[in-house]
């Protein structure tokens, strides 16, 4: 499977700043995936980012509040922008391998809190 | 509403004893099903998938999972379990979207 690595691997930060997200893969994928985990929570699927194209936001998240680049088939950033201390969360990101394993793998993680 | 319900928020299971984590899901077509095992301060990693053909699945640790039609169900299973096997255990569905929907996780403890 693919090795991801994201940038940071954790951060602290104060309300209103933004912070960018990276994750790199060490092979070129057509589809990218960034998720967020709150404090106890589940995972919950911010976007979809495909090469060439604007990335797809799930219900409750917006491009204004969460702005993804995905320039190559080996990388991709997530920003968070304007942040609140709700916002403190585990952001990942996951790729999908094959054309027809439909198999996601995700990086280690960026385990965000803002202050 | 189509959903992904984990119903065991915490389980204690004895090392060497077997283990079951449960998993329903609601989905009007039988989705490709997933399980995941996080733990602390790790990634997800991927433990083993069902897309169709056999229902009984083996996946990677020693792990295996039933796909059960009739009750929406696709359960964990491991026959000993081993300390190292303490984490969060998430069960995750793709409708067909290729968008995976999670449950809320099991944590596994382990007793010794």
């Amino acid at each position: 499977s693919a090795v991801i690595s994201q940038k940071p691997s954790r951060d602290i930060c104060q309300r209103g700043t933004s912070l960018t997200i990276q994750c790199q893969v060490d092979s070129q994928v057509t589809m990218m995936f960034w998720y967020r985990q709150q404090p106890g929570q589940s995972l919950t699927l911010i976007a979809t980012a495909n090469q060439g194209s604007e990335a797809t936001y799930e219900s409750g998240f917006v491009i204004d509040k969460f702005p993804i680049s995905r320039p190559n088939l080996t990388f991709s950033t997530l920003t968070v922008s304007n942040m609140s201390p709700e916002d403190s969360s585990i952001y990942l990101c996951s790729v999908e391998e094959g054309t027809e394993s439909y198999e996601q793998y995700f990086g280690p993680g960026t385990r965000l809190t803002v202050t | 509403a189509q959903s992904v319900t984990q119903p065991d928020i915490h389980i204690t299971v004895s090392e060497g004893a077997s283990l079951e984590l449960r998993c329903n899901y609601s989905y009007g077509a039988t989705p490709y099903l997933f399980w995941y095992v996080q733990s602390p301060g790790q990634g997800l990693q991927l433990l083993l998938k069902y897309f169709s053909g056999d229902t009984l699945v083996q996946g990677i640790k020693g792990f295996e999972a039933e796909f059960k039609r009739s009750q929406s169900s696709f359960n964990l299973r491991k026959p000993s379990v081993h300390w190292s096997d303490a984490a969060e255990y998430f069960c995750a569905v793709d409708p067909g979207f290729q968008k995976l929907v999670f449950g809320t996780g099991t944590r596994l403890l382990v007793s010794p």
